[in-house]
């Protein structure tokens, strides 16, 4: 079973508004999850690090206000796309790792289409 | 900047025929990883290759890792349209970096 859950596995959603995608790391804790942006046919692109109690990491070029990220468990981080418009739609992934294996998990995506 | 250059970018074979997937970077890396993703999933770990030099075999599937560490190649023999998807390359710095991809499109 999954070890990483997203939440919703899709959303639509008016211009204008934010939206709000979960991830959840289950049967482990995650002090670090990922989130990543991939378009139809191209690559995953990371746009943060989610650092459980603290402000998370942002790649270079991607807004921190547009793409709020909170981490407030370990077991739970946040992604929410504020003022979203119709090029902020994409498949969004987030994954989680544990130390003590040295793995890295991926959720199962959320596609987010604006209108 | 690109930090790992795949190529090809797009390929679709018919069954049965071989293929290689290039995956470059001038950078050293101390470990490389292999994925495969499905649209609309996440993408699933193939393989980790750490030692220069390093072959690795899954099933129809042959992994290189480079001598200098900086490139590695994808071998997939005798594809069946069950290979079809993304394949993707990457490096764990402490967050994992993709390289651009390779679709994949095997016609039965």
């Amino acid at each position: 079973g999954a070890v990483v859950s997203q939440h919703p596995s899709w959303v639509i959603c008016k211009s204008g508004t934010s939206v709000k995608i979960e991830c959840r790391s289950l049967d482990f804790q995650a002090t670090t999850m990922f989130w990543y942006r991939q378009f139809p046919k191209q690559s995953l692109m990371l746009m943060a690090t989610s650092n459980e109690g603290s402000k998370a990491t942002y790649e270079q070029g991607v807004e921190k206000d547009k793409f709020l990220i909170n981490h407030a468990s370990l077991t739970l981080s946040t992604l929410t796309v504020t003022s979203a418009h119709p090029e902020d739609s994409s498949f969004y992934i987030c994954s989680a790792g544990t130390a003590s294996t040295n793995t890295i998990y991926f959720g199962e995506g959320s596609w987010l289409t604006v209108v | 900047t690109q930090l790992l250059e795949q190529s090809p970018q797009f390929l679709s074979i018919q069954e049965g025929e071989n293929l290689t997937v290039y995956c470059n970077s001038s950078s050293v890396f101390s470990s490389l990883q292999w994925y495969r993703q499905e649209p609309g999933e996440g993408p699933v770990l193939l393989v980790t290759v750490v030692t220069g030099g390093e072959v690795k075999k899954l099933k129809r599937l042959t992994f290189q890792f480079g001598d200098a560490r900086k490139d590695s190649s994808l071998h997939i023999t005798a594809a069946q349209p069950g290979d079809t998807g993304l394949y993707l390359c990457a490096f764990n710095t402490g967050k994992l970096i993709f390289g651009q991809g390779t679709t994949l499109q095997v016609k039965p």
